[in-house]
């Protein structure tokens, strides 16, 4: 089956500090890789998204590339703000069939960021 | 435009009492989700319907039970609440197509209190 494997938190950084959150998976078939930001008492948004290997998916200054060699989809920014404290998801989704692309989830990353 | 829209926000149940949560999606999506976050554990998928009148059991669909009344609404049913199911309900779609632009939507998420 599918899994999904992040780091585990939580994550404290000064302002301007360099993020990475790690993440890598397993899957069955070729998955499409996924980010997403929960804020603090909102739903999930989707941050990035990378559908092939090699492939770099881009947002408000996050990225992260779709390595699968080494089956990855690290989350970086070069420069944090608090604004972006918040829960931090990867995700991947294959087709289950029936066409239903269920998301499989990691158990999330909370960051803090701190003036 | 609304997206997805889940009612109620906040419940508090007693042991053995039932109740649906309810969920409208407003894009002409095809699928769609029913999630359960608890802490540390991530999203876990209760329930899929992957078009109107089709459901299918997810990763923990015990104690659970869904209807997908029209291709709109996607409720969920507790039919004899327990403690265990204390946690963040979310209700999510994505429409369907022959790319991997998944395009999950997710709702703001109704927290239930089961004492």
């Amino acid at each position: 089956g599918n899994s999904v494997t992040q780091m585990e938190g939580p994550v404290t950084l000064s302002e301007e500090a360099f993020l990475t959150i790690n993440c890598t998976y397993t899957a069955t078939g070729y998955p499409s890789l996924f980010w997403y930001v929960q804020y603090p008492g909102e739903g999930l948004q989707l941050l990035l998204k990378a559908t092939k290997a090699d492939d770099k998916g881009s947002n408000k200054g996050f990225e992260a590339t779709y390595r699968k060699e080494t089956t990855s989809f690290h989350l970086e920014k070069g420069s944090v703000q608090v604004s972006d404290s918040a829960v931090y998801f990867c995700a991947l989704t294959t087709n289950s069939g029936a066409g239903s692309y269920q998301l499989t989830f990691g158990k999330g990353t909370k960051l803090s960021v701190i003036p | 435009n609304a997206g997805v829209t889940q009612t109620p926000k906040f419940q508090v149940l007693k042991t053995g009492q039932s109740m649906t949560l309810q969920c409208a999606q407003d894009m002409n999506h095809n699928s769609m989700y029913w999630y359960r976050q608890d802490p540390g554990m991530g999203l876990r998928l209760i329930y899929y319907s992957a078009s109107e009148g089709t459901t299918d059991k997810g990763e923990v669909p015990n104690g659970y039970n869904v209807s997908r009344l029209n291709k709109r609404e996607f409720s969920l049913r507790l039919e004899s609440a327990a403690p265990s199911q204390t946690s963040v309900y979310f209700c999510a779609s994505r429409t369907h197509g022959g790319t991997k632009n998944y395009g999950y939507t997710f709702g703001s998420g109704t927290r239930l209190t089961v004492v």
